[in-house]
């Protein structure tokens, strides 16, 4: 089946640093992939959508450029958090999308001291 | 999309069917039903997804009314392992619609015990 990946698993990081977060699709080619954002509790929050080769969507309120998107190839996409603030600290999940559905990663915990 | 209305939680006993319910009274003919669940601290799971016919998989079976104003997914023999918030989305097939994000709702938290 359809496998998606993400690196890393947690992350803890200083407040005012960047960090990248990896979206591999493993046995399958991904024109769009989705970043979303769950704080605890909550349901899932779509934070972008990312088309190979172009600029990501952004959702009404997400800050594109503190939240960069790079989708370079069909198979990886990455989320950069600038400058991170305690604030930013969430359960981050991208999913990719084939012709038969969408399939997520395992997520990314980052906690921002 | 069309939006869901589901039970923010359901208790069920270790082996016992799990009978979760999901009402989508706007759903347009071209959309489907879609079920996910998410265990804790994971990314979503795909379950199963149906049109309007009834749809079983490993996992678990979808039932649709004849309306597809609502909608079923049972869980046969619950385990402790199914403990998960399980969420009912509605939208078109993602080969009709390429590129559109499945939105979730707040889902239904369903607790297995033994």
């Amino acid at each position: 089946g359809a496998v998606v990946s993400q690196h890393p698993s947690r992350v803890i990081c200083k407040s005012g640093t960047s960090v990248k977060i990896e979206c591999r699709s493993l046995d399958f080619q991904a024109t769009t992939m989705f970043w979303y954002r769950q704080f605890p509790k909550q349901s899932l929050m779509l934070m972008a959508t990312s088309n190979e080769g172009s600029k990501a969507t952004y959702e009404q309120g997400v800050e594109k450029d503190k939240f960069l998107i790079n989708h370079a190839s069909l198979t990886l996409s990455t989320l950069t958090v600038t400058s991170a603030h305690p604030e930013d600290s969430s359960f981050y999940i991208c999913s990719a999308e084939d012709t038969l559905g969408q399939y997520f990663g395992p997520g990314t915990r980052l906690t921002v001291t | 999309d069309a939006k869901t209305t589901q039970p923010p939680s359901m208790d069920c006993a270790e082996g016992r069917a799990a009978n979760l319910p999901c009402n989508h009274s706007t759903i347009s003919g071209n959309e489907y039903v879609y079920w996910y669940r998410q265990i804790h601290s994971q990314g979503p799971q795909y379950i199963i997804h149906g049109l309007k016919n009834n749809e079983t998989n490993e996992m678990a079976s979808l039932i649709i009314t004849e309306d597809r104003k609502s909608s079923t997914l049972i869980l046969p023999h619950a385990t402790l392992r199914d403990t998960a918030v399980y969420y009912c989305i509605v939208r078109v097939a993602p080969s009709n619609q390429a590129g559109t994000a499945l939105i979730f709702g707040k889902g239904t938290t369903l607790s297995v015990s033994s």
